[in-house]
């Protein structure tokens, strides 16, 4: 089976500094790699994609990277605000499939 | 902006009892899927449907069972509820036609099975 696995379970970091949270897969690549953000008590939303073919990917403070070599996705919150604190999930799907197969999640906390 | 909305965000039943838990969305996605979320075990997805009346099985379906008779609307059912089914569940919704599938899920359930 496909799996998924973000090996830190929580991540505490001080304002300011750069986060970064892995997400490791097995067997072939995906070809795609999802983020979410999930706040407490709410449905996960949505932050950045990046396929297969991509190396990096960037929106406003939010890069995310995708190395097949070591298949291995790190997802990179710079200037990290205590507003940043939540649970990040990382999510793998195949081609021409819309199935998506979550990681248990990385709890970020950006201390003042 | 894409919303999905699911019937009830807090929910007490009790053993035995039939539940129904409601989704709907307004982007007129074709793919919807319920998850369950649990403390260590993440989001498991317990069966999706790519159209009116077509389901499949995800991860988990024992003890569940769905209906999609409309588009825009995915229930998950209960059949006799269990104590072990206490979880938070999960609605989400995606497009065929971006390719990419990234789901855009509802504000969750919180089910209490006492």
């Amino acid at each position: 089976s496909q799996k998924i696995e973000q090996n830190s379970e929580a991540l505490n970091i001080q304002e300011g500094k750069t986060a970064t949270l892995t997400c490791n897969y097995t067997n072939y690549s995906p070809a795609y790699l999802q983020w979410y953000r999930q706040d407490p008590g709410r449905g996960p939303v949505f932050l950045l994609l990046i396929r297969e073919n991509e190396k990096e990917k960037r929106k406003e403070r939010l890069k995310v990277t995708f190395d097949t070599t070591l298949k291995q996705s790190l997802f990179h919150i710079t200037a990290s605000q205590p507003a940043d604190s939540a649970t990040y999930l990382c999510a793998r799907t195949g081609a021409g499939s819309y199935q998506l197969t979550f990681g248990k999640g990385t709890k970020l906390s950006v201390i003042p | 902006d894409v919303k999905v909305t699911q019937s009830s965000r807090y929910l007490v039943k009790r053993t035995g009892e039939k539940v129904f838990l409601e989704c709907v969305q307004d982007m007129d996605h074709e793919n919807m899927f319920w998850y369950r979320q649990d403390p260590g075990l993440g989001l498991r997805l317990i069966y999706f449907s790519y159209d009116v009346k077509m389901k499949e099985k995800g991860d988990i379906p024992e003890g569940y069972s769905v209906s999609r008779e409309k588009k825009e609307r995915f229930s998950l059912i209960l059949e006799s509820a269990s104590t072990n089914q206490t979880s938070m569940y999960l609605c989400a919704s995606s497009s065929l036609g971006t390719s990419t599938y990234e789901q855009y899920f509802g504000p969750g359930t919180r089910l209490t099975v006492t």
